[in-house]
């Protein structure tokens, strides 16, 4: 299948500060990336769509302006996490997929940010 | 409102055969994915099905019934490595993906 680079896998970042994550595909152009957060013993919680070009759909109770996501072109697609918090602490996770609205979706390996 | 239903925990014998199922109400339906988690691992995808029937990949299998709403994962042979979460995803008619909250298999020697 095709492949799906996420980095960092992990990141301790202190109170306050930002981090960036970034997701690309490595094989094949990803018109369309879900950036997801689960926590402990949770499913996968959607945060936002985006589409390449496109402003990203964030879903409802997800702050746009705290989770900023920039999809700037069809290999990369980035989500930084602005004036991180404790309980932002969780496991991010991307996914893309080659085209808008349809076929498989490939994830990342998963990043494990944990503020203190 | 959107539901997926799966079962939160099974245990099977290593060497055995198992099922998971998973129900879904849905707003549309445009496939349904079936994707294993390891603890603190991202999901690997196992299998996707858009129309009735069985797809077989392999000792994984993947069953749809879309007039029922129903799916199940079905592994033979069972090994250790399988002990996992399975998750079951649903592309609704917005192209959306919507999770179950996962089975945790528990694979004993």
């Amino acid at each position: 299948g095709a492949v799906v680079s996420q980095h960092p896998s992990w990141v301790i970042c202190k109170s306050g500060t930002s981090v960036k994550i970034e997701c690309r595909s490595l094989d094949f152009q990803a018109t369309t990336m879900f950036w997801y957060r689960q926590f402990p013993k949770q499913s996968l919680m959607l945060m936002a769509t985006s589409n390449e070009g496109s402003k990203a759909t964030y879903e409802q109770g997800v702050e746009k302006d705290k989770f900023l996501i920039n999809h700037a072109s069809l290999t990369l697609s980035t989500l930084t996490v602005t004036s991180a918090h404790p309980e932002d602490s969780s496991f991010y996770i991307c996914s893309a997929r080659e085209l808008r609205d349809s076929g498989e979706a490939f994830f990342g390996q998963g990043t494990r940010l944990t503020v203190v | 409102g959107q539901n997926i239903d799966q079962p939160t925990e099974m245990t099977a014998t290593e060497g055995a055969i198992v099922q998971i199922n998973c129900t879904y109400q849905t707003s549309g339906f445009n496939g349904l994915f079936w994707y294993q988690q390891h603890a603190g691992e991202a999901p690997t995808f196992l299998s996707y099905n858009v129309l009735d029937g069985l797809e077989e990949k392999g000792r994984f299998s993947s069953f749809l019934s879309r007039s029922k709403g129903y799916s199940y994962l079905l592994l033979k042979e069972l090994q250790m490595k399988d002990s996992a979460s399975y998750l079951c995803g649903v592309m609704d008619s917005n192209y959306q993906l919507i999770w179950g909250a996962g089975t945790k298999l528990i694979i004993k020697p």
